[in-house]
C-alpha cells in the first residue's frame, strides 16, 4: 500500500519570504500523481498544484512550485512571497495513476503560519 | 467556477440515529469520493463510486456507512446508526474521468456525535 509522510508537523516563514514544505512517499508504482492540498481554518481542501509522475518538469502554479525527485520519492512544495493568506494546513496526497484506485492517499499535513 | 457543494455545513446528532450527508458533485464529473477527517487528523479516504456503483472502499467503509446517487445530480453518504467515534469532517469530493486526476473538494459537513 502506498505511504505518504509529512516529516513537518508545523513549519513557520516570513512574510514575503520562501518556505518549502517536505513530503516522502512510498509506491511501487511507476505511473501516479502527487498533489499539494491547502486547508485553511474554513477546512476546505483546496488543491494548490499537481504533478504526474512521468514529467520530468517541475509544476508551477504562481508562487507555488514543486520539487519532485521521483528516484527519491521525495516531493516538495515550495511557497515563494509568502502571504498571510497563505496560513493553513497543507496535505501531500499521493494518487495511483494505475487502472482501479481513484483515491488520494494522504499525508499527516504541514501546519504553515505565516509571521507579520 | 463550478464547485462541489456540501449540505449541511454541520449536523449534530445524537447517538444512534441515522444521518444523511449529501453533496452535489460538478456537474460533468463521474467520479465521486467520500473522505473522512476527525479533528487534528489527516484526511482518510472512505468510499469512490463510479457508474452508479461503488468501485472502491476503505476499511472503515463498514456495514453502517452506504452511498447512493438517488438522482442526477445528488451523491449521499449514510451512516445508520452513528457512534461517537464518527464525529469529524466529512469530505465529499469529485473528478472527471480519464487522464485528468484532480479531485475536486467540497467545504465538507462537520457531524458532531452527541
Amino acid at each position: 500500500a502506498q505511504t505518504v509522510t509529512q516529516s513537518q508537523p508545523e513549519m513557520s516563514v516570513q512574510e514575503a519570504e520562501t518556505v518549502t514544505l517536505s513530503c516522502t512517499y512510498d509506491t511501487s508504482e511507476s505511473d501516479y500523481y502527487l498533489f499539494w492540498y491547502k486547508q485553511p481554518p474554513s477546512r476546505q481542501m483546496i488543491l494548490v498544484i499537481r504533478q504526474e509522475a512521468y514529467k520530468q518538469q517541475n509544476a508551477t502554479e504562481n508562487r507555488f512550485s514543486v520539487n519532485f525527485q521521483k528516484a527519491a520519492k521525495s516531493f516538495s512544495l515550495k511557497i515563494s512571497d509568502s502571504q498571510l493568506g497563505d496560513a493553513a494546513m497543507y496535505f501531500c496526497a499521493y494518487r495511483s495513476g494505475q487502472g482501479g484506485s481513484e483515491k488520494l492517499v494522504f499525508g499527516k499535513g504541514t501546519k504553515l503560519t505565516v509571521n507579520p | 467556477e463550478p464547485e462541489v457543494t456540501q449540505t449541511p455545513s454541520h449536523q449534530v446528532t445524537q447517538m444512534g440515529q441515522e444521518v444523511i450527508l449529501r453533496c452535489v458533485p460538478i456537474s460533468n464529473h463521474l467520479y465521486f469520493y467520500w473522505y473522512r477527517q476527525i479533528l487534528g487528523q489527516k484526511v482518510e479516504f472512505l468510499v469512490s463510486f463510479y457508474n452508479n456503483e461503488i468501485s472502491e472502499k476503505s476499511e472503515i467503509f463498514d456495514d453502517q456507512f452506504s452511498v447512493e446517487r438517488p438522482d442526477g445530480s445528488n451523491f449521499t453518504l449514510k451512516i445508520r446508526s452513528t457512534k461517537l467515534e464518527d464525529s469529524a469532517m466529512y469530505f465529499c469530493a469529485s473528478s472527471e474521468a480519464g487522464r485528468v486526476p484532480e479531485a475536486f473538494f467540497g467545504q465538507g459537513t462537520r457531524l458532531t456525535v452527541v
